[in-house]
């Protein structure tokens, strides 16, 4: 079945150390968004890529960053995680802008 | 900020109720969608509705648009166990940027 794959389901990462998430997807959607969604809270936007255009929002850290090396995958690095940071990262799909979103399962973060 | 409001914030009800959740938002949309979250999970994309359209069907769910009121509705009827779960109303306004903005959501229980 067609769909969006998030690895690892939970990751525990230190206090200043980098992490890596990782989306997959078999939808060939052109856009891949990453949010991250905190408890009882509506997920918020941190970036999207339309193909290969990288779009960021104005108020996502500096510390956020990703990478979509080609259609199927696309990254979220956090290059030095705060205790903040702690949350759900959730990846979604979509054929194209403004459309139906199709989630991945999303990844728990825990920063220790 | 925000595009979406909804309302209310967690609403209780018996298994076989009815269940209507609103959302309200502030800038000219091209469409408004709903989704619903599993605690713990990603966004399920529930139901679509474009800006020139005023009311749609997908099963047990019923979906109203009022753009001059800048609003929505979504009607679960004859409610389950089962749609226990958090609903929440995204629009993607018209600047087309390719992205959706989140309400806060409405988390609904309902009990056998």
């Amino acid at each position: 079945d067609a769909m969006v794959i998030q690895n690892p389901r939970y990751q525990v990462t230190q206090f200043g150390k980098p992490v890596t998430l990782s989306c997959s997807q078999t939808l060939n959607h052109n856009v891949m968004y990453w949010y991250q969604q905190k408890s009882s809270q509506a997920p918020k936007l941190l970036f999207h890529y339309y193909d290969k255009d990288f779009n960021n929002e104005a108020d996502t850290p500096d510390n956020f960053q990703s990478r979509r090396p080609n259609t199927s995958f696309c990254f979220l690095d956090i290059r030095s995680p705060g205790l903040g940071d702690a949350a759900m990262y959730l990846c979604a799909t979509s054929l194209s802008g403004g459309e139906t979103q199709y989630f991945g399962p999303g990844t728990r973060l825990l920063v220790l | 900020s925000q595009q979406g409001e909804e309302d209310p914030q967690a609403l209780s009800i018996q298994e076989g109720e009815n269940a209507t959740m609103n959302c309200s938002y502030k800038t000219s949309i091209n469409n408004l969608q709903w989704y619903r979250q599993n605690s713990g999970r990603g966004l399920v994309h529930l139901i679509l509705i474009r800006s020139n359209e005023r009311e749609k069907h997908s099963g047990r769910l019923r979906v109203t648009l009022d753009t001059s009121e800048k609003s929505s509705s979504l009607l679960i009827t004859a409610s389950r166990a089962a749609d226990t779960a958090s609903y929440f109303c995204a629009t993607d306004g018209t600047s087309n940027t390719g992205k959706l903005i989140f309400g806060q959501g409405t988390t609904l229980q309902v009990k056998p």
